[in-house]
Formats: C-alpha cells, sequence, structure tokens
C-alpha cells in the first residue's frame, strides 16, 4: 500500500478555508484517497474519498493532482468543531476495511 | 440505528487477568475491525473479518484472539493482559466492496488500562 506524507500540524482561522496537504508519490492505479478525521477521544469519522477526479460533499472537497502524487483536503469554512486529527489514507477498494493510519495532521482553528 | 457500539467505556485490569471487549453494529455490515490507539499515534489494526466464521490478524494480533459467530458481533479477547496492552481500543464496521458505500464506521471506543 501507498504510504502518505501529511504536515504534522497546522493552524486556520475560523470562518477561512482549510487546505490539508498530502503527498502519496508511490500511489497506483486502482488504489484510493481517503480522508477521516478524529476529534478528540473519539472514534475516527470518514469525510471523504476519491480515485482520480476531484469529489465534494457536504462536508470537504477533495482535490486529486492530475498525476495523483498528492491531494488537498479543502474545509470550506472552518469552524471550532473542525478541530482534529485529520488522516490521510491510501488504499485499494477491495482492503479499504483494512485501514492503515499514520500521524496525520493536527488542526487547530482559532477564533 | 444504533451504528457501531462497544463495551465497556472504560476498564481497569491488572496483569495477567483476561477480559473481552464487545462490539457489535446493527447495520448489516460483512467487515469488521479491531485497532487500537497508543497516545500520540495513529490507529493500528489488530484484527478483522470480512464476515462471519471468518478472522483473520492484522498489524499487531499478539496477545488477542477474535471470533465472529454472527454477523453483528466481533469481540475482541485479551488472554492474559499486560501493561503494554494499555490503549483506546475502536472497533469498525463497514460494507463489502460490491457495495456502493465507501465508509468505514468506528464505534466510540474503550479506555483500558493494565497496572
Amino acid at each position: 500500500d501507498a504510504k502518505t506524507t501529511q504536515p504534522p500540524s497546522m493552524d486556520c482561522a475560523e470562518g477561512r478555508a482549510a487546505n490539508l496537504p498530502c503527498n502519496h508519490s508511490t500511489i497506483s492505479g486502482n488504489e484510493y484517497v481517503y480522508w477521516y478525521r478524529q476529534i478528540h477521544s473519539q472514534g475516527p469519522q470518514y469525510i471523504i474519498h476519491g480515485l482520480k477526479n476531484n469529489e465534494t460533499n457536504e462536508m470537504a472537497s477533495l482535490i486529486i493532482t492530475e498525476d495523483r502524487k498528492s491531494s488537498t483536503l479543502i474545509l470550506p469554512h472552518a469552524t471550532l468543531r473542525d478541530t482534529a486529527v485529520y488522516y490521510c489514507i491510501v488504499r485499494s477498494r477491495s482492503n479499504d476495511y483494512k485501514l492503515s493510519f499514520g500521524a496525520g495532521t493536527t488542526v487547530t482553528v482559532r477564533a | 440505528n444504533a451504528g457501531v457500539t462497544q463495551t465497556p467505556k472504560f476498564q481497569v485490569l491488572k496483569t495477567g487477568q483476561s477480559m473481552t471487549l464487545q462490539c457489535a453494529q446493527d447495520m448489516n455490515h460483512e467487515y469488521m475491525s479491531w485497532y487500537r490507539q497508543d497516545p500520540g499515534m495513529g490507529l493500528r489494526l489488530i484484527h478483522y473479518s470480512v464476515g462471519a466464521g471468518i478472522t483473520d490478524q492484522g498489524e499487531v494480533p499478539n496477545g488477542y484472539n477474535v471470533s465472529r459467530s454472527t454477523t453483528e458481533d466481533f469481540p475482541l479477547r485479551l488472554l492474559s493482559a499486560a501493561p503494554s496492552q494499555t490503549s483506546v481500543y475502536f472497533c469498525a464496521s463497514s460494507s463489502a466492496g460490491t457495495s456502493i458505500s465507501y465508509e468505514q464506521y468506528f464505534g466510540p471506543g474503550t479506555r483500558l488500562t493494565v497496572t
């Protein structure tokens, strides 16, 4: 499975967009990019996933570069409740019940 | 729908004791998994199941047993607790690869301390 690289932490102002980068240069053709987040002490929560096209849902947008070697999760209007650890995970669809979580990015949204 | 439930929420064990962490889901998901999370780290996969009667080892299986006799339940047994097993344990479930749902649902966690 492809490894991912994320910055350890980042700050964001409330109401502004938060752009979370993820590098996955060894991603293979059948692997998806998944994003989960973990709010303090809770179980991880699914945010979004994508294969090669950009994706948007009610929580976030996912931008995947054309070569698929990196992606950006965008929280369009960050709120204090978005403060969490965000995990970028690369996995094939057939293995997405066996997730491999790295250290993630700790996002702190400040008022 | 209760989703994924875990009991107990908190547990303190003495070294050498055994116990079972319970996990249940009411979404008729085929896949279930157990993860542990040590302080300041990401989750690591302990064991997983792709259906009733089928289990397999994850990244850190030593010291743990699982069984899956029904679709709904996936208990995790600690055979002889050790301080190194002090952690937060998360259970998760998801639907099979042919489903349109890609989401893995996580329970609230069990916080285990072994003294």
